[in-house]
């Protein structure tokens, strides 16, 4: 399954709201859908798994949504640490795949 | 806390084998929950799974590495390995072993490891 995420690029302020999509060539398997959360230099951190579940310490401005072939993640209130890259990731068919990315910067 | 630790050579001659391994501490690798896999990404670029090994041996693979990757588990030892033949410059890339929910999402990472390829 091929990921497309839009936009690639997504230039925001802190406090505005940012909407990031990850659109699927199939339909995922049972949702099974996560975001993740990378920061230069570092390990991608898990933020939502099974498209709308927040993983441990996640905090509450971070959410997913979607079903099928489209999958959205939110963050209200955009906080100056937000501004990473995000990516998609579907497993629920072999192989996993991941979506290219969207980099959120500061406008 | 769990934590992993990738250790292997940061350079790799071309067509030669790469070999990592994933030190896992603060729990156990013989849990029934997870999958232990590894993930690549190239420099600038995505995320790309490589593989994933059960406790019992059981493994799965990305085809698009075409049979060259092995991944293995060591219970006595608590961690996992992963060898990758004959590669070239497109395997350059950071090097991630990871705790995967089943098959699936990836809630602890390694910090990654940079493996170039050139001679």
């Amino acid at each position: 399954i091929v990921l497309t995420q839009s936009p690639g690029t997504l230039s925001l302020s802190p406090g505005e709201r940012a909407t990031l999509s990850c659109t699927a060539s199939q339909s995922v398997s049972s949702n099974y859908l996560a975001w993740y959360q990378q920061k230069p230099g570092q390990a991608p951190r898990l933020l939502i798994y099974g498209a709308s579940s927040r993983a441990t310490g996640i905090p509450d401005r971070f959410s997913g949504s979607g079903s099928g072939t489209d999958f959205t993640l939110t963050i209200i209130r955009l906080e100056p640490e937000d501004f990473a890259v995000y990516y998609c990731q579907q497993y629920g068919s072999s192989p996993i795949t991941f979506g290219q990315g969207t980099r959120l910067e500061i406008k | 806390q769990l934590q992993l630790q990738e250790s292997g050579p940061g350079l790799v001659k071309p067509s030669e084998t790469l070999s990592l391994t994933c030190a896992v501490s603060g729990g156990s690798i013989s849990s029934s929950t997870y999958f232990w896999g590894w993930i690549r990404q190239p420099p600038g670029k995505g995320l790309e799974w490589i593989g994933s090994v059960y406790y019992s041996g059981s493994t799965h693979y990305n085809p698009s590495l075409k049979s060259r990757a092995n991944i293995s588990v060591d219970t006595p030892k608590n961690q996992f390995s992963m060898k990758l033949n004959s590669v070239t410059a497109a395997d350059t890339a950071v090097y991630y072993c990871a705790r995967q929910v089943g098959l699936g999402s990836v809630d602890v990472w390694g910090q990654g490891t940079t493996v170039t390829v050139s001679s």
